[in-house]
């Protein structure tokens, strides 16, 4: 079935290791962007990529980093976690210049103690 | 500050009846609206969306209308249907940005449809 992989689908990570979120899509979409869901705040854009070889910063884009070697890979690295970035992270994909909405991955549930 | 407001964090209502959520925002440079459902443990999945240009869209059960001299829009759900219980997410995309979509969304309502 086409659409978004993230994977691992939950995690709990010590305070200052480093651990890279994978989402990986199948429907060819130029744009892919990383969320983190908060109670009480919604989804909130992390950062996101136009097409491959390009990268931007979203709202809350600080301590974390991203990539898009390829179409289809789109992996957030935190550098260094610390227990803030305690999160739901949600990848997503789109066509791109506004030709359809975007498409959610079952998201990443993170732990920092 | 919250460029997309969802105030009510939640909606109970009957199966059959009408479900009607809410959303305001402040950006007039928004011009293009969804709404997203989202269940546990799931990604959220578009549902439904209206152009700047429409005052309204129709698809099925769901119908979302747009104010934009009150910037305000709602989603109206009839019948509602157990299966609709979930949190719904307003989201709002400016103009043109280069090929990216970098939706804003609100807070999400829990809705509850009770049989």
């Amino acid at each position: 079935i086409a659409g978004i992989t993230q994977a691992p689908t939950s995690q709990i990570l010590a305070a200052g290791r480093r651990m890279t979120l994978r989402c990986t899509q199948d429907m060819r979409h130029n744009a892919m962007y990383w969320y983190r869901q908060d109670l009480g705040l919604g989804l909130r854009l992390i950062h996101y990529s136009n097409t491959a070889g390009t990268t931007g910063k979203g709202e809350v884009p600080d301590g974390y980093s991203v990539s898009r070697a390829n179409t289809d890979d789109f992996p957030l690295t935190l550098a260094s976690a610390v227990p803030s970035q305690t999160s739901v992270y949600f990848c997503a994909s789109s066509p791109g210049t506004s030709s359809g909405p975007q498409h959610f991955g079952d998201g990443t549930r993170l732990s920092i103690l | 500050d919250q460029q997309v407001k969802q105030n009510s964090p939640s909606l109970s209502v009957q199966e059959g009846r009408i479900s009607i959520l809410n959303c305001d925002y402040t950006n007039s440079m928004f011009d293009y609206f969804l709404w997203y459902k989202k269940y546990p443990a799931e990604g959220p999945t578009f549902l439904i969306s209206i152009s700047s240009i429409k005052d309204k869209n129709e698809d099925g059960r769901f119908t979302v209308f747009l104010n934009k001299s009150a910037k305000h829009l709602s989603l109206h759900i009839v019948p509602s249907q157990p299966g609709d219980s979930a949190v719904y997410f307003c989201a709002a995309l400016p103009g043109d940005q280069g090929g990216s979509e970098k939706l804003v969304f609100g807070k999400g309502m829990k809705l509850t449809v009770n049989p």
